[in-house]
């Protein structure tokens, strides 16, 4: 089955810098690849995702990118805000199961002032 | 539209005692799962259905009994609760059709095993 690696495990940023979090996974029949979001006490909820037929997408200040090839995929925060802090988790399926994502172990962000 | 919600949001068990989680959506979403949320291992998929009368294992079923006997409900049986099973439950729904793969989560169930 699928593997999902995230790092890092805890990020720490200035209000204004970049935050970068990465992902590798290991089923190259995955080809969906979905980024959540999920404040303290709240339920998981879906920020940016990604096809394998394109390899960068954005919104507004956040980007996520995948190489295919390598098997990885990377989230990309600009102009952090506090409200950006959060755990973010990726994950990755087959599009023609997309109700069995498998997930990496998250990323907790904090955005200090 | 209430989207996906689940009963109870708390729960202590006993070990041994069973309960059913509930959950249930109202966006006729094909596509249902459950997943646990522990500390430091992400979500990880218990059971997931493509359709009415369709569920299958994920990756930790063990413990865990599910059926879908209509589109909107789907409901996660504990046979025996272990402390083991101390964790966050979340539901998730995803339309089936090609161009949205968006799974929605309802708001969790907090258990605790004793």
């Amino acid at each position: 089955g699928e593997n999902v690696e995230q790092h890092p495990s805890t990020l720490s940023v200035q209000e204004g810098d970049s935050a970068v979090i990465k992902c590798t996974y290991s089923d190259s029949a995955s080809n969906y690849f979905p980024w959540y979001k999920q404040e303290l006490g709240k339920r998981p909820q879906l920020i940016i995702d990604i096809r394998s037929n394109v390899g960068e997408k954005k919104d507004q200040r956040i980007a996520v990118t995948l190489n295919k090839t390598a098997k990885h995929f990377s989230l990309h925060i600009t102009e952090t805000q506090p409200e950006d802090s959060a755990v973010y988790f990726c994950a990755a399926t087959p599009t023609g199961t997309a109700s069995k994502l498998t997930f990496g172990t998250g990323t907790r962000l904090q955005v200090t002032l | 539209n209430a989207g996906v919600t689940q009963t109870p949001k708390f729960q202590v068990l006993k070990t041994g005692q069973s309960m059913t989680l509930q959950c249930a959506q109202d966006m006729n979403h094909e596509y249902m799962s459950w997943y646990r949320q522990d500390p430091g291992m992400g979500l990880r998929l218990i059971h997931y259905s493509v359709g009415a009368g369709i569920t299958d294992q994920g990756e930790v079923p063990n413990g865990y009994n599910v059926s879908r006997s209509t589109t909107e409900d789907f409901p996660l049986r504990l046979l025996s609760a272990a402390p083991s099973q101390t964790s966050v439950y979340f539901c998730a729904s995803s339309y089936s059709g090609a161009g949205s793969y968006e799974q929605y989560f309802g708001p969790g169930t907090r258990l605790t095993v004793t």
